[in-house]
């Protein structure tokens, strides 16, 4: 099991270019999130998904779009990308179950210029 | 609001000190609360509690959690260097997609 892989570890963007966070996990997990870490800060909860085809907005999720067409796939898109934007950026999962925890990926460390 | 507090921000110790570290939470339909170390990558998962006055052990962390007073303390004994780290404290309710709420952190460093 490889767990959650996240790719790229490091990315610069211009502010208004797009890109997409990539994020995969081969647990079979139903529960996706994706969080940013400001520094100093903790995580906070951009979008998750409960299962394929279904997702819904965390606590920051302006600037961001997700999709979930596979169980295993969850990308984070950045459309018109912001220096407010320059985070590290974690996707996690977690398998159905009230007493389950999450088990997150090594992190893309976003740069906006 | 939910919301979670950790203390201290921050906290710089002797190896072989013993540490403690709180967090004081409130949560909607509060299920589990859990504990997260992170050395400059992702967390990595410590302890999770669920039921009060159950100690968690782990070596030299332990882990208790009280829902009357909504708080949770990390102790670790007899420190060493490779405990710094930052300790993330993160409950989690059973609001649509259950939901972790994680803490700013402590800011654990510990001095040869």
């Amino acid at each position: 099991n490889a767990g959650v892989t996240q790719t790229p570890k490091f990315r610069i963007l211009k502010i208004g270019q797009s890109m997409t966070l990539q994020c995969t996990q081969d647990m079979n997990h139903n529960y996706m999130y994706w969080y940013r870490q400001d520094p100093g800060m903790g995580l906070k909860l951009i979008y998750y998904s409960v299962g394929a085809g279904i997702t819904d907005k965390g606590e920051v999720p302006n600037g961001y779009n997700v999709s979930r067409s596979t169980t295993e796939d969850f990308p984070l898109r950045l459309e018109l990308a912001a220096p407010s934007q320059t985070s590290v950026y974690f996707c996690a999962s977690r398998v159905l179950g009230s007493y389950n925890e999450q088990f997150f990926g090594p992190g893309t460390r976003l740069t906006v210029l | 609001e939910d919301k979670v507090v950790q203390s201290p921000l921050s906290l710089v110790v002797h190896e072989g000190d013993t540490v403690t570290l709180n967090c004081s939470y409130e949560v909607t339909n509060f299920r589990s609360l859990l504990w997260y170390k992170q050395e400059k990558k992702a967390p990595t998962f410590l302890f999770m509690l669920t039921s009060s006055g159950i100690e968690k052990k782990s070596g030299r962390l332990s882990s208790i959690l009280d829902k009357k007073e909504l708080f949770s303390i990390l102790n670790i004994t007899a420190t060493q260097t490779g405990d710094s780290a930052i300790y993330l404290c993160a409950p989690r309710g059973s609001l649509a997609g259950n939901q972790f709420y994680f803490g700013t952190g402590t800011s654990l460093t510990v001095i040869p």
